[in-house]
């Protein structure tokens, strides 16, 4: 697609119950990234994936959060059990990656509200 | 660990004023800086970047930063802000680490501009 792509773009949940949000990179992007923006916060790093290397998981705040990357390509970023502090705006952001000369598109995110 | 700060939260202006929005780094090694902006109900969205060469580098919509790696810095210019202009602006660094290049956030600055 043209753009970086995640749906929902809006997920409303109760707490306990498990989310999966969905992330559609620009095509022929090898690394995908998920980051988490809080009202009035910055953006916190979750979680980067590169190509088939092993996945960065340093930025997840628990073991709750998980995410795989299939084939490359989609992402779906989880969290179990939820909680009202995880109420956020997930963003999730795609790039090439030649050496360290490359720049990040982000997607639109998804709001997600756990009441 | 790279890191960044942004050290002003929320920035109100008058239209035709100058702007200028602090950002300080910290990494040892090679980095790639950016300024990103979030116009209000829209995605994040790359305004400038550097990677090398001039430090002086010149983005969209009349902005430019300033590289000085003697301190550390990337501030952000523009010398007559427009009403338009409103949003938020996110700094961030990607440092040469060689392994995850993860892109770092600064906090985040609100602009106003009143009309």
């Amino acid at each position: 697609g043209a753009g970086v792509s995640q749906s929902p773009s809006n997920k409303v949940t109760e707490k306990g119950k498990d989310v999966e949000l969905r992330c559609d990179p620009i095509s022929g992007h090898t690394a995908l990234y998920w980051y988490r923006q809080s009202l009035g916060q910055g953006l916190e790093f979750l979680i980067y994936f590169q190509g088939n290397s092993a996945p960065d998981k340093s930025g997840l705040p628990s073991d709750r959060f998980s995410a795989e990357r299939t084939g490359g390509s989609v992402s779906t970023l989880t969290i179990q059990r939820t909680q009202q502090e995880d109420s956020a705006v997930y963003l999730c952001a795609s790039s090439f990656n030649r050496g360290v000369n490359t720049e990040a598109f982000f997607g639109q995110g998804t709001r997600l509200t756990v009441v | 660990a790279q890191s960044v700060s942004q050290h002003n939260h929320h920035v109100i202006l008058s239209e035709a004023a100058s702007l200028e929005l602090g950002c300080n780094y910290s990494y040892g090694g090679t980095v790639n800086l950016f300024w990103y902006v979030q116009y209000p109900g829209q995605h994040l969205q790359l305004l400038l970047k550097y990677f090398s060469g001039d430090p002086l580098v010149k983005g969209i919509k009349g902005f430019e930063a300033e590289f000085i790696k003697s301190k550390f810095s990337f501030n952000l210019r523009k010398p007559s802000v427009q009403w338009s202009d409103t949003a938020e602006y996110f700094c961030a660094v990607n440092g040469d680490s060689g392994s995850a290049r993860q892109l770092t956030f600064g906090s985040g600055t609100q602009l106003t501009v009143l009309p």
